[in-house]
């Protein structure tokens, strides 16, 4: 699978986008781009994923770039309760279980 | 809403002793997951089945052992627990489909264990 790069850690201010990206520049053609994301003391939830096309869903957009190198989730409107680690993963779709490795993802401090 | 639930939110045992980690789903689905969670280290795959009495290892099994009696349960299983086995446990399931782009999988709220 390929290897995600993602910043550290983000702020964003209640009521504001957050827009978290992620690198996946030795993406196959393949993969799948899936987010997750874990708020504190909780199991990780699943939010979006795409192939190539943006993808909006209830909860929040995916932004893919042409050359699929990277992508970008976006929050249109951030909550208090949107704090949590960002989790981006790429993922080819087979039969060996369809496990996801979660790498160190973004944490997501929403600030009033 | 789809449903997996773990035996225990908070577990401590001793070193040496046999520790049995329960999950049931009640989604009927085909693939279920063991990870454990650790600071810095993400997420990783212990095991996981695709089927009942199915099994495969993931990335970490060493020390573990799992079991896939029922559809609905999967348990994880510390033969021996060690102190190095401190981490947060999360079982997750998720359909199987072939062909399927679907990869999504649903978690528990994870059961942190503390090995003294």
């Amino acid at each position: 699978d390929a290897k995600t790069t993602q910043p550290p850690s983000m702020d964003c201010a209640e009521g504001r986008a957050a827009n978290l990206p992620c690198n996946h520049s030795t993406i196959s053609g393949n993969e799948y781009v899936y987010w997750y994301r874990q708020i504190h003391s909780q199991g990780p939830q699943y939010i979006i994923h795409g192939l190539k096309n943006n993808e909006t869903n209830e909860m929040a957009s995916l932004i893919i770039t042409e050359d699929r190198k990277s992508s970008t989730l976006i929050l249109p409107h951030a909550t208090l309760r949107d704090t949590a680690v960002y989790y981006c993963i790429v993922r080819v779709d087979n039969n060996a279980g369809n496990m996801l490795t979660f790498g160190g993802g973004t944490r997501l401090m929403v600030k009033p | 809403d789809v449903k997996v639930t773990q035996s225990s939110r908070y577990l401590v045992k001793r070193t040496g002793e046999k520790v049995f980690l329960e999950c049931v789903q009640d989604m009927d689905h085909e693939n279920m997951f063991w990870y454990r969670q650790d600071p810095g280290l993400g997420l990783r795959l212990i095991y996981f089945s695709y089927d009942v009495k199915m099994k495969e290892k993931g990335d970490i099994p060493e020390g573990y052992s799992v079991s896939r009696e029922k559809k609905e349960r999967f348990s994880l299983i510390l033969e021996s627990a060690s102190t190095n086995q401190t981490s947060m446990y999360l079982c997750a399931s998720g359909y199987l489909r072939q062909g399927s782009y679907n990869n999504e999988q649903f978690f528990g709220p994870g059961t942190r264990l503390t090995v003294l």
